[in-house]
């Protein structure tokens, strides 16, 4: 079945510096891959999203990679502030109308 | 802005009730979806439906149901609430047209089965 992972254990980083957060995942080949905010006690939000065709997709202060031969997304936020903090998503899609999601990520920035 | 409501934010039951949360979104879209989450686990779908009166299987559907018939409204049901059922419930909607694969999602119902 399909899986996705994230890195379980929360990143820790200094305001101003650049956080990486990673997803893997295994057995699909997604069509798109997304990346949501999640902050204590609320719902998700949706941040970016990224195709397969796409090596790069950027935000203001976000970017993401995706590459398919590695099965792997890489979402930076560079000049991180404290209001950063939160846990980050890994979703990608998986045929119809269905998407699964990771675990998420715990991201600290400490001013 | 799209808005998608939960009807309550915290809810406490006994085991054996019958459950119900109910979601709402104002943007007519076509697409809802019912998640739990829990620590550890991520967001695991239990349904989804595709348009009024349709429904689909998530994931791990055992011991709920849903209803959807109106456009706005999607609910899911726990027949018989069991202390395994204790979790984060989270409703989300999307759109089939333009920008289908975003899901956005209500602020979650944290449900406590005692």
């Amino acid at each position: 079945s399909q899986k996705i992972e994230q890195n379980s254990e929360a990143l820790n980083i200094q305001e101003g510096k650049t956080a990486t957060l990673t997803c893997n995942y295994t057995n699909y080949s997604p069509a798109y891959l997304q990346w949501y905010r999640q902050d204590p006690g609320r719902g998700p939000v949706f941040l970016l999203l990224i195709r397969e065709n796409e090596k790069e997709k950027r935000k203001e202060r976000l970017k993401v990679t995706f590459d398919t031969t590695l099965k792997q997304s890489l979402f930076h936020i560079t000049a991180s502030q404290p209001a950063d903090s939160a846990t980050y998503l890994c979703a990608l899609e998986t045929g119809g109308f269905k998407t699964i999601f990771g675990a998420g990520t715990r991201l600290f920035v400490k001013a | 802005d799209v808005k998608v409501t939960q009807s309550s934010r915290y809810l406490v039951k006994r085991t054996g009730e019958k459950v119900f949360l109910e979601c709402v979104q104002d943007m007519d879209h076509e697409n809802m979806f019912w998640y739990r989450q829990d620590p550890g686990l991520g967001l695991r779908l239990i349904y989804f439906s595709y348009d009024v009166k349709m429904k689909e299987k998530g994931d791990i559907p055992e011991g709920y149901s849903v209803s959807r018939e109106k456009k706005e409204r999607f609910s899911l049901i726990l027949e018989s609430a069991s202390t395994n059922q204790t979790s984060m419930y989270l409703c989300a909607s999307s759109s089939s047209s333009g920008g289908r694969e975003t899901q956005y999602f209500g602020p979650g119902t944290r449900l406590l089965v005692l």
